[in-house]
C-alpha cells in the first residue's frame, strides 16, 4: 500500500525557534498533500492544503506566516513552524492523495510529528 | 461546506460484544465517506471507505459500515470486538471536488473491556 513518511516523529525546541517537519510520499506521487493539527484527545483540524508547485491554501484562522508550507516536488511537502511558542505544541499529521488513483479521495497518513515547544 | 458529526465521544464495550459507532454528515454535493482508526501516538489508518455502489462496505479487522443517503449516516459496526480494537475512530467526509479536502469528525474513543 501507499506509504507516507513524516520526519521527525518527535521534536522539542525552544520558544522563538523554527521547526521544519517533512512529509514524503514514498511509493507514489502526490500533487496534493494536507496538513492537520491534532490537540490532545481532539479531532484532526485541517490546517492547509499543500499543492505541488504552487502556494498552499490555508484554512480560515490558520496563520500562513506562522505555518509555512512548501510543496517543492511530487513526493515532498514541508511544514515550518516559525518562531514557535508553547501554544504551538501539538501533534501535526500530514496526509497525501495518490495522484494516480482516480477519484477515490482516499488519504494516506504519515505517522505524525509531536512538537513540544518549551 | 461539508461537516461530520460523531454522536458518541466514548463507547465502552465488553470483549466479544457487538459495537456500533455512529456518524452523520452533511454536504451539498456527493461525497466519499471514510472511517479511520488511530492508535496512541500514531497516524491514521484507513478502515474502510464508501465511494459508490453497494451501501454496505466491508473493511479491515472485521469492521463494516453502511451508507444511508436518506439519513446522511455512515455508521461503523463490528459484530464482536477484541481488546486490540481499543482506539480512537474517526469518521471523515471528502467532497469529490477541490482536491478532495477531507474533514474529520470529533472522534469516538472505543474502549474494549475484558
Amino acid at each position: 500500500g501507499a506509504v507516507v513518511s513524516q520526519h521527525p516523529s518527535w521534536v522539542i525546541c525552544k520558544s522563538g525557534t523554527s521547526v521544519k517537519i517533512e512529509c514524503r510520499s514514498l511509493d507514489f506521487q502526490a500533487t496534493t498533500m494536507f496538513w492537520y493539527r491534532q490537540f490532545p484527545k481532539k479531532s484532526l483540524m485541517l490546517m492547509a492544503t499543500s499543492n505541488e508547485g504552487s502556494k498552499a491554501t490555508y484554512e480560515q484562522g490558520v496563520e500562513k506566516d506562522k505555518f509555512l508550507i512548501n510543496h517543492a516536488s511530487l513526493t515532498l511537502s514541508t511544514l515550518t513552524v516559525t518562531s514557535a511558542h508553547p501554544e504551538d505544541s501539538s501533534f501535526y499529521i500530514c496526509s497525501a492523495r495518490d495522484s494516480g488513483t482516480s477519484g477515490t479521495g482516499e488519504l494516506f497518513f504519515g505517522e505524525g510529528s509531536r512538537l513540544t515547544v518549551l | 461546506a461539508q461537516s461530520v458529526t460523531q454522536l458518541d465521544s466514548q463507547v465502552p464495550v465488553f470483549e466479544e460484544a457487538p459495537v456500533e459507532l455512529r456518524c452523520n454528515y452533511s454536504s451539498s454535493v456527493s461525497v466519499y465517506l471514510f472511517w479511520y482508526v488511530q492508535y496512541p501516538n500514531q497516524g491514521l489508518q484507513l478502515l474502510l471507505k464508501y465511494l459508490s455502489g453497494s451501501t454496505l462496505v466491508k473493511g479491515i479487522n472485521g469492521f463494516e459500515a453502511e451508507f444511508n443517503k436518506s439519513q446522511t449516516s455512515f455508521h461503523l459496526r463490528k459484530p464482536s470486538v477484541h481488546i486490540s480494537d481499543t482506539a480512537e475512530y474517526f469518521c471523515a467526509v471528502s467532497e469529490g471536488t477541490g482536491g478532495f479536502k477531507t474533514i474529520f469528525g470529533a472522534g469516538t474513543r472505543l474502549f474494549v473491556k475484558a
